[in-house]
C-alpha cells in the first residue's frame, strides 16, 4: 500500500517570493505521482503529474515538481508566487497497476501575503 | 472546468435521512471514483467503478452504496445519515484505471 506525507500543513509566503511544498511518499512498487490544487469552495484541479521519463515535471500556473526516487520525494516549487496561488495543495500517489486507488496527503495550505 | 459534473451542489438534510449524489464523468471516461473530504479525515477514497463494475473499495461505510449506470453516470447513496457524514463529496473520472483523475466541483452535504 502507498502512503503520502506532506510535511507542512501550512506555508505562509510573501508575494513574489519562491515557495516549496514538500511531499514524501512510501510504496513498495513503482508509482505515479500527482499534485492537485484546491481553491476555496472549488474542486481539485490537476497541477502536474509524474508518470515516467524526466524527473522534472512542469505544470500549470508556473509550478514544477521534481521526482526523487532515492529520497521518495516529489516536492512542488514555484519561483515567484502570486496572491492567486493561495489555496490548498494535495500530493497524491497511485501504483502503476491500477489496482489501488489514488492516495492523498493531508494537504498544505499555501497563504500568499501581499 | 474539468468536464465532470456533480449534482446537487449543496444538500442539507436531517439525521436518519437518505440522500443520493449524482456524478456525470467526462465524455469517454469509463472510471468513476468517489471521495469524501472532511476537516478531520482529509480526502478519503470511498469507491471506484469501471465500466459499470465495482473496481476498488476504500473507507466506505456500510450505510453508503454506489453504482454506475450503463450511460456511465454514477450515484452515491448515503443512508441513515449521521452528523459526522457532513462533508464534501467529490466524484472524479478517468479514461481507464491507471490514468489521471479529473475531479468534479463536489457536493457539500450538511446533516443537521
Amino acid at each position: 500500500a502507498q502512503s503520502v506525507t506532506q510535511l507542512d500543513s501550512q506555508v505562509p509566503v510573501f508575494e513574489e517570493a519562491p515557495v516549496e511544498l514538500r511531499c514524501n511518499y512510501s510504496s513498495s512498487v513503482s508509482v505515479y505521482l500527482f499534485w492537485y490544487v484546491q481553491y476555496p469552495n472549488q474542486g481539485l484541479q490537476l497541477l502536474l503529474k509524474y508518470l515516467s521519463g524526466s524527473t522534472l515535471v512542469k505544470g500549470i500556473n508556473g509550478f514544477e515538481a521534481e521526482f526523487n526516487k532515492s529520497q521518495t520525494s516529489f516536492h512542488l516549487r514555484k519561483p515567484s508566487v502570486h496572491i492567486s496561488d493561495t489555496a490548498e495543495y494535495f500530493c497524491a500517489v497511485s501504483d502503476r497497476s491500477g489496482n489501488t486507488p489514488l492516495v492523498f496527503g493531508k494537504g498544505t495550505r499555501l497563504s500568499v501575503i501581499a | 472546468d474539468s468536464g465532470v459534473t456533480q449534482t446537487p451542489k449543496h444538500l442539507i438534510t436531517a439525521t436518519g435521512q437518505r440522500v443520493t449524489l449524482r456524478c456525470s464523468p467526462r465524455s469517454g471516461d469509463l472510471s468513476v471514483y468517489w471521495y469524501q473530504q472532511s476537516l478531520d479525515q482529509g480526502l478519503q477514497f470511498l469507491i471506484q467503478y469501471y465500466n459499470g463494475e465495482e473496481r476498488a473499495k476504500g473507507n466506505i461505510l456500510e450505510r453508503f452504496s454506489a453504482q454506475q449506470f450503463p450511460d456511465l453516470h454514477s450515484e452515491l447513496n448515503l443512508s441513515s445519515l449521521e452528523l459526522g457524514d457532513s462533508a464534501l463529496y467529490f466524484c472524479a473520472s478517468s479514461p481507464h484505471t491507471t490514468d489521471t483523475q479529473y475531479f468534479g466541483p463536489g457536493t457539500r452535504l450538511t446533516v443537521l
